[in-house]
C-alpha cells in the first residue's frame, strides 16, 4: 500500500513565479491536511480538505495561497507570486475520516524561493 | 488556544544511554491526544509515540516510553538504550479529541534536535 506522495520533493523558483505543490493521499483516504515548515520551526497547520471541500483554511495566509481536493487527482497547493519568505517545506497528510487521530504524513516539498 | 512547548532545542546522549526529551502543553480541553514524531535528515515525519489523554497508563514502544502528567500538563518522551539511528529533531504535538465538523490539526512544538554520540 503505497504512502502518501507529494510532488515534486523539491522546487525552486523565482520571485513573483507561481509554485504547485501536488499531494496524493494513502488509497482509501478522503482527507488532506497541509502544514508548513519554516526554517528552524515545528510545522504549522495550513489548511484541511475533503474531497471538493475546504473545511478549514484558518491556517492559510490570506493572499496568494489556495489549495484544493478535486474529485479525481492530487490535493494541490498553489502559491501565486511566491517571495522568499515562502521559503519552507511543505507536508501534507492524510487521513481516512474527519475525526481520525491517525495522520500519515508525505515526504515533504522543499520550496525554495530565489 | 492551544500551544506545545519545547524548552530543550538541543540535546546529546552517548549510545546505549538513556534520555528523555522534555515538552509541556496549554490546552482548556479535556479529550486530546499527544503525539512524538522524529524528523531524521530526510525531513520525513515518523510517528514515534502516542498517548489518548483518558488514559492513565503512559504509552510504550519497545524503547519509546512516554511520562504523561495530566494536571501538570506535561509529556516527555524517554528513549532508553539509544541508537546512532535515534538522531533526529523530535516533535511533540497535540490534537483535539475529534468531534465531528472539527478539524483534527496537530498542534507542533519547536522541536528538539537530539544527536546521539558514539
Amino acid at each position: 500500500n503505497a504512502g502518501v506522495m507529494q510532488n515534486p520533493r523539491h522546487l525552486v523558483r523565482r520571485r513573483g513565479q507561481e509554485a504547485r505543490l501536488r499531494c496524493s493521499p494513502m488509497k482509501g483516504h478522503s482527507h488532506v491536511y497541509w502544514y508548513r515548515q519554516l526554517p528552524e520551526e515545528g510545522l504549522k497547520f495550513m489548511v484541511y480538505l475533503q474531497k471538493e471541500n475546504i473545511i478549514d483554511e484558518s491556517g492559510m495566509p490570506k493572499e496568494r495561497f489556495s489549495a484544493e481536493f478535486p474529485k479525481e487527482g492530487p490535493s494541490i497547493l498553489r502559491i501565486q507570486q511566491v517571495v522568499r519568505g515562502d521559503s519552507a517545506a511543505y507536508f501534507c497528510a492524510s487521513s481516512t475520516s474527519g475525526n481520525s487521530y491517525e495522520q500519515y504524513f508525505g515526504p515533504g516539498t522543499r520550496l525554495t524561493v530565489t | 488556544a492551544q500551544t506545545v512547548t519545547q524548552s530543550q532545542p538541543e540535546m546529546s546522549v552517548q549510545e546505549a544511554e538513556t534520555v528523555t526529551l522534555s515538552c509541556t502543553y496549554d490546552t482548556s480541553e479535556n479529550n486530546y491526544y499527544l503525539f512524538w514524531y522524529k524528523q531524521p535528515p530526510s525531513r520525513q515525519m515518523i510517528l514515534v509515540i502516542r498517548q489518548e489523554a483518558y488514559k492513565q497508563q503512559n504509552a510504550t514502544e519497545n524503547r519509546f516510553s512516554v511520562n504523561f502528567q495530566k494536571a501538570a500538563k506535561s509529556f516527555s518522551l524517554k528513549i532508553s538504550d539509544s541508537q546512532l539511528g535515534d538522531t533526529a529533531m523530535y516533535f511533540c504535538a497535540f490534537m483535539k479529541h475529534g468531534l465531528r465538523g472539527a478539524t483534527n490539526k496537530l498542534i507542533f512544538g519547536t522541536g528538539t534536535l537530539l544527536a546521539v554520540q558514539p
